[in-house]
């Protein structure tokens, strides 16, 4: 059973519109991550979190926000959407300051028009 | 620059090949990590491995974590193989991963 998932799976969103992605994870790892996926570029890390509620920018944070309510979930927040922005994006959960093996979901396709 | 470079950036082998996949990266690591990333989009952790030699089946992981290199080694290749591999590494002092762009690799029947 996944431990880590994704919602949604895919998304078509307009330039300007307000766009969140879900994550959750029942790994009950401290440590969660935000990445995009972009040919050329490999993953990027967007924000992370240490538990629940922090939240702590990564290397391309612009344009993004990051919730985390509780241990389990962890959501990425575009409040005004680009075209720039469509990519795929991956959660992942982990134990310990990335030194432990991070466990990924399954991605979700954002389409940016 | 590009923290973690990976060669070669694609590799296509006959099955039952071994393959070598090189992993250098620039900053000092506490952590370093091969995944692979299915031709589906799903990535899985194959080892952790910030120094020395690990063995998973037919993987072989070697870190030589002062000359800021790592290689991973698949033996007797087979179809299933197929897909991108992944290195990344826990910059030391920071909470962040970066990864490397992969290695492309392609097993032939």
């Amino acid at each position: 059973e996944a431990a880590v998932t994704q919602s949604p799976r895919n998304k078509v969103a307009v330039t300007g519109g307000k766009v969140t992605l879900s994550c959750n994870q029942t790994n009950n790892h401290n440590n969660m991550y935000w990445y995009r996926q972009d040919t050329g570029h490999g993953l990027r890390l967007i924000h992370y979190s240490y538990g629940a509620g922090s939240t702590e920018k990564g290397d391309i944070p612009d344009g993004y926000k990051a919730s985390r309510p509780s241990q389990e979930n962890f959501s990425l927040i575009l409040e005004l959407a680009t075209p720039s922005q469509t990519s795929v994006y991956f959660c992942a959960s982990g134990d310990a300051r990335g030194r432990d093996t991070q466990y990924f979901g399954p991605g979700t396709r954002l389409l940016v028009l | 620059g590009q923290q973690v470079q990976q060669s070669p950036a694609s590799l296509v082998l006959q099955e039952g090949e071994n393959a070598e996949l090189q992993c250098n990266f620039s900053s000092t690591a506490t952590q370093l990590q091969w995944f692979y990333q299915s031709p589906g989009g799903s990535l899985v952790s194959l080892l952790s491995n910030p120094s020395g030699t690990k063995h998973t089946g037919r993987l072989t992981s070697t870190t030589v974590t002062k000359e800021r290199r790592s290689s991973l080694h698949i033996s007797s290749s087979q179809t299933t193989d197929s897909g991108t591999y992944l290195c990344a590494i826990d910059r030391s002092n920071t909470n962040k991963v970066v990864f490397g762009t992969g290695t492309r690799l392609q097993v032939l029947p």
